[in-house]
């Protein structure tokens, strides 16, 4: 059935240095892979998605790819601070706007 | 624009009695999606909703749970004679087309239901 594996489930680094979550997904008929950071006790937030027409994309230090023929996809986090420390999950959009989650990455960045 | 409203934020009941969350999409959007979370656990898909209608139901468990998104009003999840099982966090995410899902879903606060 549709599924989404994302790994690591705890990921720790220091303060500026890069993070990178991965995630595959089963379908091939998915075409939209949102990232979501969520906060303790808070509402996931929607921080980048990429489209299946496309390979990659950037927002400042935030970047997502997206390889379909190998159906995977990967969060690239670069300079990270200790703001960025939260649960961040990845999804896939298989049919009608529902999505399928990842287990979630528990970032922890330390000064 | 206020976004996604999800009410309550916080619930408890005592296992046996029902629990009605309402959800409230943000303006213009017509497609809502239930989303349940347990503790420390990703979010799993219940059901998606268009206005008087379910589209997809194939994550709502097969008894006690409802939805429905009437015509006029919020979307409502229904979880009849709760256990303390059903203890998680609902997330209600809208999302203006729907469809081969090309659109952003934006996501509630979330209501957390409390079993005791």
């Amino acid at each position: 059935g549709e599924n989404v594996e994302q790994h690591p489930s705890t990921l720790s680094v220091q303060e500026g240095d890069s993070a990178v979550i991965k995630c595959t997904y089963s379908d091939s008929a998915s075409n939209y892979f949102p990232w979501y950071k969520q906060e303790l006790g808070k509402r996931p937030q929607l921080i980048i998605d990429i489209r299946s027409n496309v390979g990659e994309k950037k927002d400042q230090r935030i970047a997502v790819t997206l390889n379909k023929t190998a159906k995977h996809f990967s969060l690239h986090i670069t300079e990270t601070q200790p703001e960025d420390s939260a649960v961040y999950f990845c999804a896939a959009s298989i049919q009608g706007g529902k999505l399928i989650f990842g287990q979630g990455t528990e970032l922890s960045v330390k000064p | 624009n206020a976004g996604v409203m999800q009410n309550p934020r916080h619930l408890v009941r005592r296992r046996g009695q029902e629990a009605r969350l309402r959800c409230s999409p943000m303006k213009g959007h017509s497609h809502v999606y239930w989303y349940r979370q347990l503790p420390e656990e990703g979010l799993k898909f219940m059901v998606y909703l268009q206005k008087e209608n379910i589209i997809d139901e194939s994550g709502m468990p097969k008894e006690r749970f409802s939805a429905e998104f009437p015509k006029e009003g919020p979307s409502i999840l229904r979880i009849q004679q709760v256990v303390r099982g059903d203890s998680a966090a609902y997330f209600c995410a809208s999302s203006q087309y729907g469809g081969r899902g090309n659109t952003e879903a934006f996501f509630g606060q979330g209501t957390r239901l409390t079993v005791v």
